[in-house]
């Protein structure tokens, strides 16, 4: 069955960096974009980008221009999002997701706790 | 880009019909398809509805979708509500560039 797992829970200081991955199965990766959401204590869902497995193409929301990047590594079929000067709002649940702009995100990741404190 | 409003929570009792509404706040509802996801506690969102009005496999014909041009909304029905169906609903769309969700309507069935 097509399946994304996520990385496990990281625990960073404001300022610092995180890299969190998410690898497929049970489908040809490089079929489908990888969607990243993430999703603050207690709030809703926020896109936060994607990127096109075929071609490495992104687009990210740009609230988050110039603190993301996202990658993948298709001879493992496995998604990688890094975001850099971390701050206390970026404490959240991060998920991956198949799927890009326009078509539906599924299925997601179980999802990766960040959470920045100093 | 735009913005997508649901009502923050909506109650219901068991058998009974809901609707939960997603206005856009610019650009036409017709234009982009509209997804509907399900977030129970602790869990990874779902997919209940698609393209507007699709359901996936394994999801029960009690949910439904539908958009209203009229009134530039979309809008997820559920049926005959069971106790499961209490979770947190989102919706989603997109333009050319961007991905957006709704905030979130919690659903209680009691």
């Amino acid at each position: 069955q097509v399946q994304l797992v996520q990385s496990g829970a990281e625990v960073k200081k404001p300022g610092a960096s995180v890299k969190v991955s998410c690898k497929a199965s049970g489908y040809t990766f490089t079929s489908y974009g990888i969607s990243w959401v993430r999703q603050a204590p207690g709030q809703g869902l926020e896109w936060m980008g994607w990127i096109s497995a075929y071609n490495g193409n992104t687009n990210y929301a740009q609230k988050l221009q110039g603190r993301v990047t996202m990658t993948t590594d298709t001879s493992t079929s496995t998604a990688y999002m890094e975001l850099r000067s971390l701050r206390s709002d970026d404490t959240a649940v991060y998920y991956c997701a198949r799927g890009a702009i326009a078509t539906r995100f599924d299925p997601w990741g179980q999802g990766t706790l960040v959470t920045v404190s100093s | 880009n735009f913005m997508l409003t649901q009502p923050h929570s909506v109650s219901e009792s068991p058998g009974k019909t809901v609707t939960i509404s997603c206005t856009r706040s610019s650009g036409s509802i017709a234009s982009n398809y509209v997804q509907w996801y399900q977030q129970r506690p602790g869990s990874a969102p779902t997919t209940v509805i698609y393209e507007d009005n699709q359901r996936p496999s394994g999801v029960p014909d009690r949910f439904s979708g539908s958009i209203d041009s009229s009134s530039n909304s979309a809008s997820l029905t559920i049926s005959g509500l069971k106790t499961e169906d209490e979770a947190d609903y989102y919706c989603q769309s997109y333009d050319s560039s961007n991905a957006v969700f709704g905030g979130g309507t919690q659903l209680t069935v009691l």
